[in-house]
């Protein structure tokens, strides 16, 4: 039973197209979150959401919209679509604790042609 | 604006022989320093963490350093072992949010 799975794990697409990527998590954990790898392989924070609340967005085209339906899922919906969106994106979950340990999916990789 | 940098983005090590991994950071607020473990097509998986409060934390082969002074922390990993081979992120929090990552270090351990 995987943690925390996101669909597709593949994506190609043409520029200009609108596209989703879901996330859902089995662990009952209070936080979900995006991140993008960039082609420099830094991993970077998009969005979290903590109980259906937005608590940080790095700076984020408004292209991108977090859509969490409920406490174990965040979906990512992406708007026309550009050639510097192609990267792998995470999904990730934590719980409240001492030390916020993330649980991450096992990416999507979109392309954008 | 990258406040946490790994360096060196692979090393080879022999099994058996002691893998150190490096990662330096500018922020001295950050509070935890956490190291996660990736291989190819998975997501990163949690390794090892220490508080900003402490200079060493061991779990079982692993053991990470902190050198507050320096801005540095290492993880050590002894023996190591060809499983081991992965991409080795370090991150650290400010107020146990707001994860920063490195780029990532690419260990490869040769039987």
């Amino acid at each position: 039973d995987t943690a925390v799975s996101q669909t597709p794990k593949y994506l190609v697409t043409q520029m200009g197209n609108d596209k989703s990527i879901k996330c859902e998590q089995n662990l009952g954990h209070d936080t979900m979150y995006w991140y993008k790898q960039d082609s420099k392989k830094f991993l970077k924070i998009m969005f979290s959401y903590n109980n259906k609340e937005l608590i940080i967005n790095e700076t984020v085209p408004n292209r991108f919209s977090p859509k969490s339906p409920d406490k174990a899922h965040l979906n990512l919906h992406i708007n026309s679509l550009e050639l510097g969106d192609s990267a792998v994106y995470f999904c990730a979950s934590s719980q409240e604790g001492r030390v916020k340990k993330l649980f991450f999916g096992s990416g999507t990789q979109l392309s954008v042609l | 604006d990258q406040q946490v940098k790994q360096n060196s983005p692979s090393l080879s090590v022999q099994e058996g022989r002691i893998s150190i991994l490096n990662c330096d950071y500018t922020n001295s607020m950050f509070d935890y320093f956490l190291w996660y473990k990736k291989y190819p097509a998975e997501g990163p998986t949690f390794l090892i963490s220490i508080s900003s409060i402490k200079d060493k934390n061991e779990d079982g082969r692993f053991t990470v350093f902190l050198n507050k002074s320096a801005k540095h922390l290492s993880l050590h990993i002894v023996p190591s072992q060809p499983g081991d081979s992965a991409v080795y992120f370090c991150a650290a929090t400010l107020n146990n949010n707001d994860m920063r990552f490195g780029a990532g270090t690419r260990l490869t351990v040769k039987p």
